[in-house]
């Protein structure tokens, strides 16, 4: 358990269907990360958030839409996604302090 | 922009066998370096960081600043080190992972 809990575990949405994922981390962290990892794919950085700000946006199709409330909570809003979007999606914080990247145990995403 | 590579996608040994896993970093600055494992269904996690200097489950990396890598390495490979291996260089500009070396012990 690193402290970082993702809900759902599983998810399997329509095309035309609308979703969130939820990642909850009371670490401490300022710093929260959305990545995906695709099968034989590399991990790929889609958000990144710093004291609640967007900082980064690595070029995510805008059928991914993050959202962070406070420095605890990150969303993922889903809608009218791809098959493509199966993934494995991994939320991870990080403290400035060290840097070190606690991650949760990812939401695997199906896409029918 | 900040860049980690990780040349092997994929690097196979055999049991007992030395590993060397490549990594190396763009960051100019005094950088912080992690390797993070992956296990067969379990999450990412740190293996180690070179802050501590320190050595897990058989596992070291050395900083090397003039040669800007942080290389993984273990004298005798086991079954169970089969993993995906990445490497994190942290800046100011946070996590910066590279691709990933999916390593296979074969017995």
């Amino acid at each position: 358990e690193t402290g970082v809990t993702q809900t759902p575990r599983h998810l399997v949405m329509g095309m035309t269907n609308k979703k969130s994922l939820k990642c909850e981390q009371h670490l401490g962290h300022n710093a929260m990360y959305w990545y995906k990892q695709s099968a034989k794919k590399p991990l790929e950085l889609m958000f990144v958030y710093n004291f609640k700000e967007q900082t980064e946006n690595n070029s995510v199709p805008s059928r991914f839409s993050p959202e962070c409330p406070n420095s605890s909570h990150l969303f993922l809003h889903l809608h009218t996604l791809q098959p493509e979007d199966s993934a494995l999606y991994l939320c991870a914080s990080s403290s400035p302090g060290t840097n070190e990247a606690f991650f949760g145990q990812g939401t695997r995403l199906t896409v029918v | 922009a900040q860049r980690v590579t990780q040349p092997e996608k994929l690097l196979s040994v055999f049991k007992g066998a030395p590993v060397e896993l490549k990594c190396n970093y763009s960051y100019s600055g005094s950088p912080e370096l992690f390797w993070y494992v992956q296990y067969s269904r379990q999450r990412l996690q740190l293996l180690l960081r070179h802050i501590s200097r320190e050595s897990i489950k058989g596992f070291t990396a050395d900083l090397n600043k003039g040669e800007t890598s942080f290389h993984l390495k273990k004298p005798f490979a086991q079954e169970e080190d089969s993993a995906m291996y990445y490497c994190d260089q942290g800046g100011a500009d946070g996590l910066t992972f590279g691709k990933g070396t999916h390593l296979i012990i074969q017995p």
